[in-house]
Protein backbone atom coordinates (compact mmCIF):
# COMPACT_ATOMS: atom_id res chain seq x y z
CA UNK A 1 0.00 0.00 0.00
CA UNK A 2 1.31 3.61 -1.05
CA UNK A 3 -0.88 5.57 0.48
CA UNK A 4 -1.41 8.80 -1.31
CA UNK A 5 1.62 9.42 -3.93
CA UNK A 6 2.56 12.90 -5.40
CA UNK A 7 4.23 13.76 -8.71
CA UNK A 8 6.60 15.35 -9.08
CA UNK A 9 8.17 16.12 -5.51
CA UNK A 10 9.99 19.63 -7.00
CA UNK A 11 8.84 21.95 -9.85
CA UNK A 12 10.55 25.21 -10.86
CA UNK A 13 8.26 27.24 -13.14
CA UNK A 14 8.96 30.75 -15.07
CA UNK A 15 5.83 32.68 -14.99
CA UNK A 16 3.00 31.85 -17.87
CA UNK A 17 4.11 28.62 -17.85
CA UNK A 18 1.86 25.76 -17.08
CA UNK A 19 1.66 22.12 -15.54
CA UNK A 20 -0.29 19.31 -13.98
CA UNK A 21 0.65 17.92 -10.46
CA UNK A 22 -0.87 14.32 -10.40
CA UNK A 23 -2.19 12.94 -6.96
CA UNK A 24 -2.63 8.97 -6.69
CA UNK A 25 -4.16 7.12 -4.40
CA UNK A 26 -4.84 2.92 -3.56
CA UNK A 27 -6.95 2.90 -0.72
CA UNK A 28 -9.99 3.54 -2.99
CA UNK A 29 -10.98 6.44 -1.14
CA UNK A 30 -14.06 8.59 -2.51
CA UNK A 31 -12.77 11.91 -1.30
CA UNK A 32 -9.72 13.76 -2.43
CA UNK A 33 -8.50 17.01 -1.92
CA UNK A 34 -5.91 19.73 -2.85
CA UNK A 35 -4.15 22.01 -0.65
CA UNK A 36 -1.46 24.58 -0.69
CA UNK A 37 0.25 25.54 1.97
CA UNK A 38 2.32 28.80 2.19
CA UNK A 39 5.61 29.63 4.49
CA UNK A 40 4.44 29.93 8.26
CA UNK A 41 1.10 29.69 7.49
CA UNK A 42 -1.78 26.33 7.95
CA UNK A 43 -2.57 24.41 5.04
CA UNK A 44 -5.47 25.89 2.84
CA UNK A 45 -8.18 24.09 0.70
CA UNK A 46 -7.49 24.59 -3.41
CA UNK A 47 -10.06 22.55 -4.70
CA UNK A 48 -12.02 19.00 -3.81
CA UNK A 49 -13.86 16.03 -5.34
CA UNK A 50 -16.27 13.78 -3.48
CA UNK A 51 -16.18 11.01 -6.38
CA UNK A 52 -15.00 10.46 -9.87
CA UNK A 53 -16.15 12.67 -12.04
CA UNK A 54 -16.85 15.48 -9.55
CA UNK A 55 -15.04 18.22 -8.24
CA UNK A 56 -15.95 21.91 -6.28
CA UNK A 57 -13.93 24.64 -5.35
CA UNK A 58 -12.45 25.46 -1.99
CA UNK A 59 -11.53 28.42 -0.09
CA UNK A 60 -8.23 29.21 -2.88
CA UNK A 61 -9.56 28.28 -6.16
CA UNK A 62 -8.14 31.30 -8.31
CA UNK A 63 -5.87 30.38 -11.11
CA UNK A 64 -6.25 26.44 -10.48
CA UNK A 65 -8.56 23.92 -12.07
CA UNK A 66 -8.69 20.21 -11.67
CA UNK A 67 -9.87 16.80 -12.59
CA UNK A 68 -11.31 13.39 -11.41
CA UNK A 69 -11.69 11.09 -14.32
CA UNK A 70 -10.38 8.11 -12.12
CA UNK A 71 -11.30 7.53 -8.78
CA UNK A 72 -7.58 6.79 -7.35
CA UNK A 73 -6.24 9.74 -9.75
CA UNK A 74 -6.79 13.91 -8.95
CA UNK A 75 -5.16 16.26 -11.30
CA UNK A 76 -4.15 20.02 -10.40
CA UNK A 77 -3.44 22.50 -13.41
CA UNK A 78 -2.23 25.50 -13.78
CA UNK A 79 -2.88 27.26 -16.61
CA UNK A 80 -0.48 29.96 -16.41
CA UNK A 81 1.73 30.02 -13.69
CA UNK A 82 1.57 33.23 -11.34
CA UNK A 83 5.33 33.89 -8.81
CA UNK A 84 1.73 34.17 -5.90
CA UNK A 85 1.53 30.29 -6.74
CA UNK A 86 4.60 29.33 -5.29
CA UNK A 87 4.26 27.33 -2.16
CA UNK A 88 4.09 23.72 -1.39
CA UNK A 89 0.96 21.87 -2.59
CA UNK A 90 -0.60 18.73 -0.59
CA UNK A 91 -2.77 16.44 -1.71
CA UNK A 92 -5.29 14.09 0.56
CA UNK A 93 -7.93 11.46 0.58
CA UNK A 94 -10.30 9.86 3.06
CA UNK A 95 -12.96 7.04 2.42
CA UNK A 96 -15.79 9.37 3.04
CA UNK A 97 -16.80 13.34 4.43
CA UNK A 98 -15.58 12.69 8.49
CA UNK A 99 -13.27 10.41 8.06
CA UNK A 100 -9.39 10.42 8.76
CA UNK A 101 -7.83 12.55 5.59
CA UNK A 102 -4.45 10.65 4.40
CA UNK A 103 -2.09 12.81 2.94
CA UNK A 104 0.91 12.77 0.28
CA UNK A 105 4.30 14.04 0.64
CA UNK A 106 3.48 17.27 -0.77
CA UNK A 107 4.67 18.95 -4.08
CA UNK A 108 7.49 21.99 -3.43
CA UNK A 109 6.99 24.30 -6.54
CA UNK A 110 8.59 27.62 -7.29
CA UNK A 111 7.64 30.15 -9.46
CA UNK A 112 10.12 32.74 -11.06
CA UNK B 1 -16.05 28.62 8.15
CA UNK B 2 -14.85 27.84 11.28
CA UNK B 3 -12.41 29.26 12.88
CA UNK B 4 -9.18 26.96 14.67
CA UNK B 5 -7.12 28.75 17.14
CA UNK B 6 -3.82 27.22 18.23
CA UNK B 7 -1.49 27.97 21.09
CA UNK B 8 0.79 28.79 21.99
CA UNK B 9 2.28 29.62 18.63
CA UNK B 10 5.34 28.70 19.48
CA UNK B 11 7.06 26.15 22.32
CA UNK B 12 10.75 25.93 23.38
CA UNK B 13 11.49 22.66 25.61
CA UNK B 14 14.51 20.81 27.01
CA UNK B 15 14.41 17.06 26.07
CA UNK B 16 12.55 15.06 28.80
CA UNK B 17 9.95 17.43 29.56
CA UNK B 18 5.98 17.58 29.24
CA UNK B 19 3.62 19.86 27.17
CA UNK B 20 -0.17 20.68 26.30
CA UNK B 21 -0.87 22.30 22.82
CA UNK B 22 -4.00 23.47 22.83
CA UNK B 23 -6.68 24.14 19.23
CA UNK B 24 -10.26 26.20 20.13
CA UNK B 25 -12.79 25.60 17.48
CA UNK B 26 -15.99 27.45 16.93
CA UNK B 27 -18.36 25.59 15.67
CA UNK B 28 -19.61 21.49 15.91
CA UNK B 29 -17.11 19.16 14.04
CA UNK B 30 -16.96 15.61 12.67
CA UNK B 31 -13.62 15.74 12.15
CA UNK B 32 -10.62 16.50 13.92
CA UNK B 33 -7.06 15.69 13.10
CA UNK B 34 -3.78 16.68 14.79
CA UNK B 35 -0.71 16.33 12.33
CA UNK B 36 3.12 16.69 12.94
CA UNK B 37 4.72 18.41 10.38
CA UNK B 38 8.50 17.58 10.34
CA UNK B 39 11.34 19.85 9.66
CA UNK B 40 11.68 18.27 5.57
CA UNK B 41 8.21 19.26 5.57
CA UNK B 42 6.44 15.36 6.23
CA UNK B 43 2.56 15.84 7.25
CA UNK B 44 2.57 12.90 9.82
CA UNK B 45 -1.27 11.92 11.42
CA UNK B 46 -1.10 11.63 14.77
CA UNK B 47 -4.58 11.94 15.87
CA UNK B 48 -8.25 11.09 14.64
CA UNK B 49 -9.90 12.35 17.22
CA UNK B 50 -13.42 14.14 16.66
CA UNK B 51 -14.08 13.18 20.42
CA UNK B 52 -13.19 11.68 23.31
CA UNK B 53 -9.37 10.39 24.63
CA UNK B 54 -6.25 8.30 22.40
CA UNK B 55 -3.13 7.41 23.46
CA UNK B 56 0.11 6.82 21.14
CA UNK B 57 3.67 6.11 23.02
CA UNK B 58 4.45 9.84 24.46
CA UNK B 59 1.55 11.23 22.78
CA UNK B 60 -2.14 11.42 23.82
CA UNK B 61 -4.98 13.47 23.08
CA UNK B 62 -8.06 14.60 24.46
CA UNK B 63 -10.82 16.08 22.64
CA UNK B 64 -14.06 17.97 24.12
CA UNK B 65 -16.61 18.73 21.31
CA UNK B 66 -19.24 19.91 23.65
CA UNK B 67 -16.68 22.63 24.69
CA UNK B 68 -14.77 23.07 21.41
CA UNK B 69 -11.04 22.51 22.32
CA UNK B 70 -9.05 19.43 22.12
CA UNK B 71 -5.61 18.82 23.60
CA UNK B 72 -2.53 17.45 22.22
CA UNK B 73 -0.16 16.16 24.73
CA UNK B 74 3.75 15.79 24.44
CA UNK B 75 5.64 13.48 27.66
CA UNK B 76 9.11 13.12 27.80
CA UNK B 77 10.22 15.12 24.86
CA UNK B 78 12.83 14.08 22.56
CA UNK B 79 14.87 16.14 19.98
CA UNK B 80 12.61 14.13 16.98
CA UNK B 81 9.59 16.15 18.18
CA UNK B 82 10.80 19.48 16.64
CA UNK B 83 8.49 20.59 14.42
CA UNK B 84 5.30 22.16 14.00
CA UNK B 85 1.93 20.58 14.89
CA UNK B 86 -1.15 21.33 13.18
CA UNK B 87 -4.71 20.85 14.02
CA UNK B 88 -7.62 20.57 11.82
CA UNK B 89 -11.54 20.67 11.98
CA UNK B 90 -14.11 19.30 9.59
CA UNK B 91 -17.42 21.32 10.02
CA UNK B 92 -20.62 19.23 10.35
CA UNK B 93 -21.70 20.37 6.99
CA UNK B 94 -18.29 20.71 5.30
CA UNK B 95 -18.31 17.75 2.78
CA UNK B 96 -15.10 16.91 4.46
CA UNK B 97 -13.00 19.60 4.00
CA UNK B 98 -10.09 20.56 6.69
CA UNK B 99 -9.79 24.00 8.36
CA UNK B 100 -6.59 24.35 9.69
CA UNK B 101 -5.04 26.24 12.36
CA UNK B 102 -1.90 28.03 12.07
CA UNK B 103 0.36 25.50 13.74
CA UNK B 104 2.14 25.33 17.13
CA UNK B 105 6.29 25.39 16.52
CA UNK B 106 8.03 22.98 18.73
CA UNK B 107 11.68 23.07 19.26
CA UNK B 108 13.26 20.64 21.65
CA UNK B 109 16.33 21.37 22.92
CA UNK B 110 18.87 18.54 24.22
Amino acid sequence: NAGVTQTPKFRVLKTGQSMTLLCAQDMNHEYMYWYRQDPGMGLRLIHYSVGEGTTAKGEVPDGYNVSRLKKQNFLLGLESAAPSQTSVYFCASSRLAGYEQYFGPGTRLTVT
Amino acid sequence: GIQVEQSPPDLILQEGANSTLRCNFSDSVNNLQWFHQNPWGQLINLFYIPSGTKQNGRLSATTVATERYSLLYISSSQTTDSGVYFCAVGGTDSWGKLQFGAGTQVVVTP
